[in-house]
């Protein structure tokens, strides 16, 4: 238990659905981060929230679209995904130094997606 | 362009034979360089961070050390629980910038 949960830990969906992905931390921390981890590819940073302002989102296509209504949550809503997108997608709470360097990052256990 | 490469891809040891894994990056202005273990299934789990050429750092069995090129991540007399994935990333600029993960090296030890 790393203190990041994640809803739901398995999506199956459909090229024509809407859904969305749910992260929670408990640490206190100052940032919190989307993930991609596809097979045979390294994690692929896709969305960063530092101090709830989305700073970075890495040309991630528009069908994902985050949201972070406060410190503690973090949504990635998705519509009209493709086949190719089905893969493991990570949250991450960092604490962020007043510098900008990363000082920890916690991941949640992940929500496995496959679209069909 | 900034890049991080680890090796080797997969690793098979003994239990209790030493070995080191490796991490390699050419960035511009490293702010942080951060190990992780990802069990099959899991979330990785962070280990270390390095913010300077010549630090190390330990945690039980696990030894991480930084220079200006690369990361070593040793292993001393290793458990099978230690068989995972271990991940390096890298930091440069500042947080969300530019954030990139090497492909891992796959641990295996065997009892």
């Amino acid at each position: 238990e790393t203190g990041v949960t994640q809803t739901p830990r398995h999506l199956v969906m459909g090229m024509t659905n809407k859904k969305s992905l749910k992260c929670e931390q408990h640490l206190g921390h100052n940032a919190m981060d989307w993930y991609k981890q596809s097979a045979k590819k390294p994690l692929e940073l896709m969305f960063v929230y530092n101090f709830k302002e989305q700073t970075e989102n890495n040309s991630v296509p528009s069908r994902f679209s985050p949201e972070c209504p406060n410190s503690s949550h973090l949504f990635l809503h998705l519509h009209t995904l493709q086949p190719e997108d089905s893969a493991l997608y990570l949250c991450a709470s960092s604490q962020v130094l007043a510098g900008g360097s990363q000082e920890t990052q916690y991941f949640g256990p992940g929500t496995r997606l496959l679209v069909l | 362009e900034d890049q991080v490469t680890q090796s080797p891809e997969a690793l098979r040891l003994q239990e209790g034979e030493s070995s080191s894994l490796n991490c390699s990056y050419t960035v511009s202005g490293l702010r942080g360089l951060f190990w992780y273990r990802q069990d099959p299934g899991k979330g990785p789990e962070f280990l270390f961070t390095l913010y300077s050429a010549g630090e190390e750092k330990e945690k039980e069995r696990l030894k991480a050390t930084l220079t200006k090129k690369e990361s070593f991540l040793h292993i001393t007399a290793p458990k099978p629980e230690d068989s995972a994935t271990y991940l390096c990333a890298v930091q440069a600029g500042n947080y969300g910038q530019n954030f990139v993960f090497g492909p891992g090296t796959r641990l295996s030890v065997l009892p």
